[in-house]
């Protein structure tokens, strides 16, 4: 199975910064990787797909990238309503093993 | 508007059986996958397989097979999840999701079911 281990597991971090989470795969999963933003109560939310590609309607201070092994997600600014638990998943497996990371929860500092 | 729907939290006791309900609209619900997520109390996702309601082909993450059984009756778009025989370490928050396409991510989710499981 692809294991993801994602970096940090926690974050604090103020309004305005720039934010930047780590995603690494055990294995090369080329692009096919997704991030998703999930606030308290809530169900997760679909950011980025194919580990760069924003979807419609999530504000560009977001952006993905990487392949292989290595990816990262980056706030440019952090705003009040990004502060959320953010995790990746692997889409390069068959069906059943499409693990996710351990998620990253970002804090206000 | 795609909308995932999923039917209200459950109070169980241990050894009981349960059958939880996602109901699709707004799109071909026979023509994209379903999946099934849980996330335990403080927890993170995990992946616990998928449906094709055009078929009812399924899979099952090898962590949940035999545990669970996933459905669907596309007469009335609706994906279940179902237990035979509940135990305490099942309560958890029950998410369904859209799978964009069989190699693709999760695009669209319900707003989840709670099920807790207690004597």
């Amino acid at each position: 199975d692809i294991q993801l281990t994602q970096s940090p597991s926690f974050l604090s971090a103020s309004v305005g910064d720039r934010v930047t989470i780590t995603c690494r795969a055990s294995q090369g999963i080329s692009s096919y990787l997704a991030w998703y933003q999930q606030k308290p109560g809530k169900a997760p939310e679909l950011l980025i797909s194919a580990a760069s590609t924003l979807q419609s309607g999530v504000p560009s201070r977001f952006s993905g990238s990487g392949s292989g092994t290595e990816f990262t997600l980056t706030i440019s600014s952090l705003q009040p309503e990004d502060f959320a638990t953010y995790y990746c998943q692997q889409l390069n497996s068959y069906p059943p093993g499409r693990t996710f990371g351990q998620g990253t929860k970002v804090e206000i500092k | 508007e795609v909308q995932l729907v999923q039917s209200g939290a459950e109070v169980k006791k241990p050894g009981e059986s349960l059958k939880i309900s996602c109901k699709g609209s707004g799109y071909s619900f026979t023509s994209y996958w379903i999946a099934w997520v849980r996330q335990m109390p403080g927890k993170g996702l995990e992946w616990m397989g998928i449906i094709y309601p055009g078929d009812s082909d399924t899979k099952y993450s090898p962590s949940f097979q035999g545990q669970v059984t996933i459905s669907a009756d596309k007469s009335i778009s609706t994906a279940y999840l179902q237990w035979n025989s509940l135990k305490a370490s099942d309560t958890a928050m029950y998410y369904c999701a859209r799978l964009v396409s069989r190699s693709g991510p999760l695009d669209y989710w319900g707003q989840g079911t709670l099920v807790t499981v207690s004597s």
